[in-house]
């Protein structure tokens, strides 16, 4: 079965940089990309980008262009999200999530990682 | 402000139907983009509910169905259940903003 498995929780500074890991298994990862959707608590969905598995191709939302980096290690079946200088309304939970290219949703979503920016 | 707009909360007595409204504009629902469901339980993670307006994934209850008309869709859940306190999120993609978009959430009670 499908499943992603992102890495645990973080606590940065502002100014500091976040990297969180999704490890994809039960199906073949290059077929498909994964998306990044971050949630502040207590909110809403917010997505946050989404890179091609296959080709590396990656979009980020226009907010966080120039902070966000996404990138992937087909040998590992894992994503990379990188998002530097951060600042305190980053605090969320960033989830990843499998979008078949051929459709507009996510199917499957990883547990969550809860990043806290805080001084 | 979500581009897509849902109301923030319904509310039900188990068996009850309730009805989950998901308004959007001509850059978005309106111009013809698929609307798709979410339910996300207290403290987890979001879970695929509807696809594609009307599709259930594998292992979705019938109780829950989808439809979409214009710029609007909805989200039905009949024989309400407790399980079936959740939020729900309406997702659609915009072209004008090249993104895609959430609505804000309804969180459904069970009185």
């Amino acid at each position: 079965q499908v499943q992603l498995v992102q890495s645990a929780a973080e606590v940065k500074k502002p100014g500091a940089s976040v990297k969180v890991s999704c490890r994809a298994s039960g199906y073949t990862f290059t077929n498909d990309a994964i998306a990044w959707v971050r949630q502040v608590p207590g909110q809403g969905l917010e997505w946050v980008g989404w890179i091609s598995a296959g080709n590396g191709n990656s979009v980020s939302a226009q907010r966080l262009q120039g902070r966000l980096t996404m990138t992937t290690d087909t040998f590992r079946s894992t994503a990379y999200m990188v998002l530097t200088n951060l600042r305190s309304d980053d605090t969320a939970v960033y989830y990843c999530a499998r979008w078949v290219v051929s459709a507009t949703y996510f199917d499957f979503w990883g547990q969550g990682t809860l990043v806290t920016v805080s001084s | 402000q979500s581009v897509l707009t849902q109301p923030p909360s319904v509310s039900g007595a188990p068996g009850q139907r309730v009805t989950i409204s998901c308004t959007g504009g001509s850059s978005n629902i309106g111009t013809g983009y698929d609307v798709h469901w979410y339910q996300q339980l207290p403290g987890a993670a979001p879970k695929l509910l509807i696809h594609g307006n009307t599709n259930r994934p594998a292992g979705v209850p019938d109780r829950f169905s989808g439809s979409k008309s214009g710029a609007s869709a909805s989200l039905a859940i009949t024989g309400l259940l407790a399980e079936d306190e959740a939020d729900y999120y309406c997702q659609s993609y915009d072209s004008g903003l090249s993104a895609w978009v959430f609505g804000g959430g309804t969180k459904v009670t069970v009185l």
